[in-house]
This record gives C-alpha cells, structure tokens and sequence, in this order.
C-alpha cells in the first residue's frame, strides 16, 4: 500500500524568501502530483511528474521527482502573499487498469507581507 | 463552465437521516472518482468508476455508503443513517482515460451531521 508524507505540515514564510515543501513516498508510485488547494475551495492541479528526474516549472514553483529516493519537491521562488494555500502531493499506482491515488496530509503554507 | 461540479455544496442534517450528493464530471470524462476529505486530512479515495461500472471501493465505504453512475454520466453518492463521523467534505473528480490521470476536482460537498 503507499503511503505518502509531507513535511513541513505548516509553513510560515516571509514574501520573497525559498523554501522547499518534502514528498517522500514509501514504495514504488507511477506517477507524482501536486495539488493546490484553498480554504473551503476544491483541488487545483498543479504539476504531474511522470518519470525519474522530472522538473516542471509554473510561476514561482518547481516541482521534481527523485524515484529512486522515493523523493519529490516543490520549490517556491520568492514567495507572494497569493501563495497562501495547503499543497497536497499524491502518488498513484496502478490498480486493476487504472492509477490510485493517494494523498499526503498536505503542507500548509502561509506567505506573511 | 465546463469543470466538474458538486451539488448541493453545504449539506446540513441530522444524525440518522439520508443524504444523497450528485456529481456531474467534465463530459468527455469516463472515469469518476469519489474522494473524503476531514479538516486538516488530504483526501481520501472512496470510490472508483470507469463508465457506469463500479470497479473499485474503498474499505472506508461502510454498507451505510452507495455510489451509482447509472448512465456513465453524472454520479451520486448516498450515505444512509448518517453519523456525526460523516462529516466531511466530500470531493467528485474525473479523468480521462490515456489522459496521465491527471484527475480534475469538483468543488466538494461540505456535510455537517448534527
């Protein structure tokens, strides 16, 4: 069964300082993503890392994905206020045809001005 | 809008009563997902579907849930009897086959059992 973590759980950050939000999942996962989500809002699709050393870019966030450490991250460039959400990261496997997904407890972020 | 949407969005009712959540997914979209999420949780998969079959259940679905897509489209999920622990959001997704699985999130339904 995989099991995913996150941390840090909670992140207080100054705007326009880096940090790193850490993935790390406990066997073998297809498929890699992260979500954003908002208070009481739903999940916004951010990045699906798909193979060994995938990097993808949006904005001021870059996720990555080490499979043989069983790794990915999510990068945050010069954070803005606007940044302000919990980030979920999701492995999948495939199960009978199609890719389960499971969820990490997510890492919730908070930008400070 | 063509995303995927919840209704009702806020479900308020009281123990021991039934409630029924309807989902409509992206229209070319043939796999449904239903998903729970607690305060302060990621979600949690409940139930899958490909078409109008059932293919997976979660071992959170107790016998009080049951999900349909009786035409491959819209979807419903009935919890019977609820409980205070019902309480959740409750979260519709859709994904295309081929498409990474890449699933795409309805707004969730908000249930309060009280």
């Amino acid at each position: 069964e995989l099991k995913v973590e996150q941390n840090p759980l909670f992140l207080s950050m100054q705007e326009g300082k880096n940090y790193t939000i850490y993935c790390n999942y406990s066997t073998t996962s297809d498929r890699l993503y992260w979500y954003r989500q908002d208070p009481g809002k739903s999940l916004e699709s951010l990045f699906v890392l798909l193979s060994n050393g995938a990097v993808k870019q949006e904005g001021r966030l870059m996720a990555s994905l080490d499979t043989k450490a069983r790794l990915s991250t999510l990068h945050i460039t010069a954070a803005v206020h606007d940044l302000s959400a919990t980030y979920f990261c999701a492995g999948s496997m495939n199960s009978g045809g199609y890719q389960k997904v499971t969820f990490g407890t997510g890492t919730k972020l908070q930008v400070i001005p | 809008d063509t995303g995927v949407s919840q209704n009702p969005r806020h479900k308020i009712t009281k123990r021991g009563q039934n409630v029924t959540f309807r989902c409509d997914p992206i229209s070319e979209h043939n796999r449904l997902y239903w998903y729970r999420q607690t305060l302060g949780q990621g979600p949690e998969f409940l139930t899958y579907f490909q078409n109008e079959a059932q293919l997976e259940k979660s071992r959170l679905l107790s016998d009080r849930f049951s999900a349909e897509r009786p035409k491959g489209s819209f979807s419903t999920l009935e919890i019977q009897r609820t409980e205070q622990g019902d309480s959740a959001m409750y979260l519709c997704a859709s994904s295309l086959v081929g498409g990474g699985n890449e699933q795409f999130f309805g707004p969730g339904t908000r249930l309060t059992v009280l």
